[in-house]
């Protein structure tokens, strides 16, 4: 299983944006990188995926290196509701089924501040 | 909007007592997934299920039961509650899909076993 490294904790100023990194040198050819949050007492919430190609939606960017060894979560203006543990995944494939486990390690906790 | 609900938010058991948890989700997913949550560990997966009346054991399925009788219904049964199941309890699905595979979390059950 590709395992992954956070930083503990960040912390950003409100209207700026937060740059969240993720190592996972050890990702193989065909395994999907997945961001999810989680708002204190809440369950996670999903953001964004990719594989190769940054992705954008309404949530995020995710930038993911040529190598993919590493990627970036950024939240391009960030509000104090985006205060939360911020977990990166590599997806593991379950076998004989179509099924997967989401391995969420300790994520990284970021506060936003006014 | 992907709508996972839970059963309770909060729950107080007594040892030995048998303990039901339910999950209902709204979309018409195959996969449903039982993880907790604990401190220092991460999330863990307790059982998953691709298809009704169908179950697989996750990491941790000792003391642990499920039941998925309907598709959108998905049950952890705890047969005989002890304290080292006190625990965030978070139920999740999916659709079916080999690399696009997005988890939808619920709210989560906090359970307390005296």
């Amino acid at each position: 299983d590709a395992k992954t490294t956070q930083p503990p904790s960040m912390d950003c100023a409100e209207g700026r944006a937060a740059n969240l990194p993720c190592n996972h040198s050890t990702i193989s050819g065909n395994e999907y990188v997945y961001w999810y949050r989680q708002i204190h007492s809440q369950g996670p919430q999903y953001i964004i995926h990719g594989l190769k190609n940054n992705e954008t939606n309404e949530m995020a960017s995710l930038i993911i290196t040529e190598d993919r060894k590493s990627s970036t979560l950024i939240l391009p203006h960030a509000t104090l509701r985006d205060t939360a543990v911020y977990y990166c995944i590599v997806r593991v494939e379950l076998q004989e089924t179509s099924g997967s486990r989401l391995t969420f390690g300790e994520g990284t906790q970021l506060t936003v501040n006014p | 909007d992907v709508k996972v609900t839970q059963s309770s938010r909060y729950l107080v058991k007594r040892t030995g007592e048998k303990v039901f948890l339910e999950c209902v989700q709204d979309m018409d997913h195959e996969n449903m997934f039982w993880y907790r949550q604990d401190p220092g560990l991460g999330l863990r997966l307790i059982y998953f299920s691709y298809d009704v009346k169908m179950k697989e054991k996750g990491d941790i399925p000792e003391g642990y039961s499920v039941s998925r009788e309907k598709k959108e219904r998905f049950s952890l049964i705890l047969e005989s509650a002890s304290t080292n199941q006190t625990s965030m309890y978070l139920c999740a699905s999916s659709l079916q899909g080999w690399y696009r595979e997005t988890q939808y979390f619920g709210p989560g059950t906090r359970l307390l076993v005296l």
